[in-house]
């Protein structure tokens, strides 16, 4: 079974960092390029980050460039979020999610499966 | 703001059918990119439910259905059952902000 199964959430003081963990199993790992989406309370989805299957090439939401920082280690089929100068506005549920193009990437790319997701508060 | 625009809110009653409307631009899904809907009970992680504007995953009802046209995408749910009420997001790729992008959430609610 494919799954996605985030941890290393928890409360930051503003300013504070904190690194999320995602573990994935039951599919290739390293072949799929990975992506961090967010959701504030109560508030929809956002797109925050993603990485290539490699691991060379990394993306980032505007806001969050420079702060956070996407890794990925294949040996251990673990992603990772390295987040730091962390802002109110960043307190949410992350979710990992494994994207997925079919036959044709040109037309774009969907999200499958996503993790239960982890929450980061942030707050002094 | 979010770059696709969805209705806040649905109803409808045990049966009925419902759909929710998902609109983008030349830059989305104008651009030819597909739309893709998740569905989101109270509490748990987005589950797939349309990709490639019309295909269901293996184990999704075929109550569920999606369309495209234009810079417009649909999500028509038939048969509404109590359990459907959840939040639903359509998600594209814009090629202006090169990134993925989601509508901001239709709450559904079965009357």
């Amino acid at each position: 079974e494919v799954q996605l199964a985030e941890s290393g959430g928890g409360l930051v003081q503003p300013g504070g960092s904190l690194r999320l963990s995602c573990a994935a199993s039951g599919f290739s790992f390293s072949t799929y390029v990975m992506h961090w989406v967010r959701q504030a309370p109560g508030k929809g989805l956002e797109w925050v980050s993603a990485i290539s299957g490699p691991g060379r090439d990394t993306y980032y939401t505007d806001s969050v460039r420079g702060r956070f920082s996407i890794s990925r280690d294949n040996s251990k089929n673990t992603l990772y979020l390295q987040m730091g100068s962390l802002r109110t506005e960043d307190m949410a549920v992350y979710y990992c999610a494994r994207a997925f193009c079919g036959s044709d990437c040109s037309r774009g790319y969907w999200f499958d499966p996503w993790g239960q997701g982890t929450l980061v508060t942030v707050s002094s | 703001q979010s770059v696709l625009t969805q209705p806040p809110s649905v109803s409808g009653a045990p049966g009925q059918r419902v759909t929710i409307s998902c609109t983008g631009s030349s830059s989305n899904i104008g651009a030819t990119y597909d739309v893709h809907w998740y569905q989101q009970l109270p509490g748990t992680a987005p589950k797939l439910l349309i990709y490639g504007n019309i295909h269901r995953p293996s184990g999704v009802p075929d109550r569920f259905s999606g369309s495209k046209s234009g810079t417009s995408a649909s999500l028509a749910i038939t048969g509404l059952q109590a359990e459907d009420e959840a939040d639903y997001y359509c998600q594209s790729y814009d090629s202006s902000l090169s990134v993925a992008v989601f509508g901001g959430g239709t709450k559904l609610t079965v009357l």
